[in-house]
């Protein structure tokens, strides 16, 4: 059973860079089977993906935000990590690391979240 | 606004059957047979309840169950249940540019 966490700092200032790391566990980051994805959910509202990144490095991120993501990995942590630049107070939200099926477009398994409040 | 379009809220007594819709386009929902919902409760992260318009992930009650016609997807939950009770999104799958995009949630409510 994969099991996701997310760790980064709760509190970023406006125009800072938000950096979140998602920890991956009970199973490889490079076995290939999911596609390692970030979705965010502002308070009260719905849900809103980021992007992805394969163990081999590629990356695909949502064109809404494609300006100032970046998605990386580091398989020898078995660990991925969100870069969001510029942030404003709508970017308040609770972040997700995700572990996407591929095949079939649906997301397995999901970290327990961690809110990050843009505010100075 | 959400790619895909869900009721606000719906609800229902404990037995009875709900069902809850999520509409697209062709370029989405009605394009490809990769839809999935999932069920959240209040301060817990999502949970997949449904993937590839009608299959149910292992642990998941056979009380859930999706099916699709056209443009619309549709989630049925049936004998409610009191934990039953969250807030359930809708995701697809459309296409190579755009990939996946989620409806903006219902509110199931078990009174």
């Amino acid at each position: 059973q994969v099991q996701l966490q997310e760790s980064g700092p709760g509190l970023v200032k406006p125009s800072q860079t938000l950096s979140l790391t998602c920890t991956v566990s009970g199973g490889s980051i490079s076995s290939g089977d999911y596609y390692w994805s970030w979705i965010r959910q502002p308070p009260g509202k719905g849900l809103e993906w980021i992007g992805y990144i394969y163990y081999s490095g590629s990356t695909y991120y949502n064109p809404s935000l494609k300006s100032r993501v970046t998605i990386s990995v580091d398989t020898s942590k078995n660990q991925f990590s969100l870069k969001l630049s510029s942030v404003t107070a709508a970017d308040t939200a609770v972040y997700y690391c995700a572990a996407l099926r591929g095949e079939d477009w649906y997301f397995d398994y999901w970290g327990q979240g961690t809110l990050v409040t843009v505010s100075s | 606004q959400s790619a895909l379009t869900q009721p606000r809220s719906v609800s229902g007594s404990p037995g009875q059957s709900v069902t809850i819709s999520c509409t697209g386009t062709s370029s989405d929902v009605g394009g490809y047979n990769y839809v999935s919902w999932y069920q959240q409760h209040p301060g817990k992260a999502p949970k997949l309840m449904i993937y590839d318009v009608s299959k149910r992930p292992s642990g998941v009650p056979d009380r859930f169950s999706g099916s699709k016609s056209g443009n619309t997807a549709s989630l049925t939950i049936s004998g409610l249940q009191a934990e039953d009770e969250a807030d359930y999104y809708c995701c697809s799958y459309a296409g190579s540019y755009t990939f996946a995009v989620f409806g903006g949630g219902t509110k199931l409510t078990v009174l």
